[in-house]
């Protein structure tokens, strides 16, 4: 089973700063298989970027995904106020077929 | 526009049972792969099973995570454009927001709003 870890668990940064989200998975994923997504309160979650670094329509271009093999990361830049949330990555392809990371929780400082 | 509405979360006992629906709109439904996920503060997002499409090489198989494997059936009504997670002997950790989703390839295109379902005695 893979296992994702996502940190920090809460980053405090804000509006115009650039933030940095970590997705660790226990072991290799493709990078065709590894996605984000976005929740706001009250919200479903929201896809924002697919096959590691595809943002998904309508994602702002300050929306950017990298990394391969276990180190995925989310780049947000020039934080926007709608931009505070709780992200998530998500892989395809080991038991469970699809599993999600914890969470991490991009609060106003 | 893809819709998704979910729909029959409700209370109830341990060991009782649960149809949850979702109505689907937008996009061809008979050619979607589509999934059920919940969550939970505790657990996070779950994955719970997914159906593919009713073609012949397709054939709406599904598959389930193992915690619901054998009380949790999926189906579809193609002819009603509706999702369906049949849920039986619920246990209190199946208390859980509960949403339907449009599998998109490896990961889940669409989300529903939805559902809340809380077992209780």
């Amino acid at each position: 089973e893979i296992v994702l870890t996502q940190s920090p668990g809460t980053l405090s940064l804000s509006p115009g700063e650039r933030a940095t989200l970590s997705c660790r998975a226990s072991q290799s994923v493709s990078s065709s298989y590894l996605a984000w997504y976005q929740q706001k309160p009250g919200q479903a979650p929201r896809l924002l970027i697919y096959g590691a670094s595809s943002r998904a329509t309508g994602i702002p271009d300050r929306f950017s995904g990298s990394g391969s093999g276990t180190d995925f990361t989310l780049t947000i830049n020039r934080l926007e106020p709608e931009d505070f949330a709780v992200y998530y990555c998500q892989q395809y392809g080991s038991s469970p077929l699809y599993s999600f990371g914890q969470g991490t929780k991009l609060e106003i400082k | 526009e893809v819709q998704l509405a979910e729909s029959g979360g409700d209370l109830v006992k341990p060991g009782g049972s649960l149809r949850l629906s979702c109505a689907a709109s937008g996009f061809t439904f008979t050619n979607a792969w589509m999934s059920w996920v919940r969550q939970t503060p505790g657990r996070g997002l779950e994955w719970l099973g997914r159906i593919k499409t009713k073609t012949k090489n397709d054939g709406g198989t599904t598959d389930y995570a193992a915690p619901v494997k054998g009380r949790f059936t999926i189906s579809r009504d193609d002819s009603k454009n509706t999702l369906y997670l049949q849920m039986n002997n619920l246990k209190s950790e199946d208390s859980a927001v509960y949403y339907c989703t449009l599998l998109r390839a490896y990961n889940f295109g669409a989300w529903g709003q939805g559902t809340l379902v809380t077992v209780s005695s």
